[in-house]
């Protein structure tokens, strides 16, 4: 089945504990993408990788880290996380950019206490 | 003022009517993606299109190029249709550019 699974799904954390949450596609994709999602502030782009070793910052990359290693595995590390990155968090990926369907991963939902 | 405007931001219905959402957007484009978004959380790909109109099922959408606009529409809507839509576009100025509208909040009551 084609997925992309992202872990952990809930995280509870204290401001300044790095952090890592991990994605993984099985289908091949060059493109992957990690977003938060706000209340009233939709979806926006946080990083995203055209293929491995290659990635780019979004719209809000600031306290993020992105490394791809491997075509499948994109994680998404909070090196001091803050309050102010409590949200929902989606990786998704696609074949290519933004003209090709795009699949999302469950979501993650931390809290930065 | 958004590149993606959605409407309406919220929408009930009853069972069996038919629902139209909007998105009107402002940037070129290279394609326009509709998404649902069921409660829990999980975001699944429903459309995209680059021009015309695309059907699966009961749900229908239309995209005008030259009006920047798309609709997704919903027959005989159902209570398991109730979910957040979201209108997505890929910018045809930028290679790996994704700009979300904020949502339309569906729900269908029996």
């Amino acid at each position: 089945e084609a997925q992309v699974t992202q872990n952990p799904r809930y995280l509870i954390t204290v401001t300044g504990k790095k952090l890592t949450v991990t994605c993984s596609q099985n289908m091949n994709h060059e493109y992957m993408s990690w977003y938060r999602q706000d209340p009233g502030l939709g979806l926006r782009q946080i990083y995203y990788s055209m293929n491995v070793e290659v990635t780019d910052k979004g719209d809000v990359p600031e306290g993020y880290k992105v490394s791809r290693k491997e075509k499948r595995n994109f994680p998404l590390i909070l090196e001091s996380p803050s309050p102010n990155q409590t949200s929902l968090y989606f990786c998704a990926s696609s074949a290519d950019r933004g003209r090709y369907e795009q699949y999302f991963g469950p979501g993650t939902r931390l809290t930065v206490t | 003022k958004n590149e993606v405007e959605q409407s309406p931001q919220n929408l009930t219905a009853q069972e069996g009517e038919f629902i139209t959402i909007n998105c009107s957007y402002s940037v070129g484009i290279s394609a326009l993606h509709w998404l649902q978004q069921h409660p829990g959380g999980g975001i699944v790909s429903l459309f995209m299109l680059s021009s015309g109109k695309k059907k699966h099922g009961r749900l229908i959408a239309t995209i005008n190029i030259q009006e920047k606009h798309s609709s997704l529409h919903i027959t005989a809507s159902h209570p398991r249709d109730s979910a957040v839509y979201i209108c997505a576009v890929g910018l045809i100025t930028s290679t790996d550019k994704l700009i979300f509208g904020t949502g339309t909040r569906l729900q269908v009551f029996p």
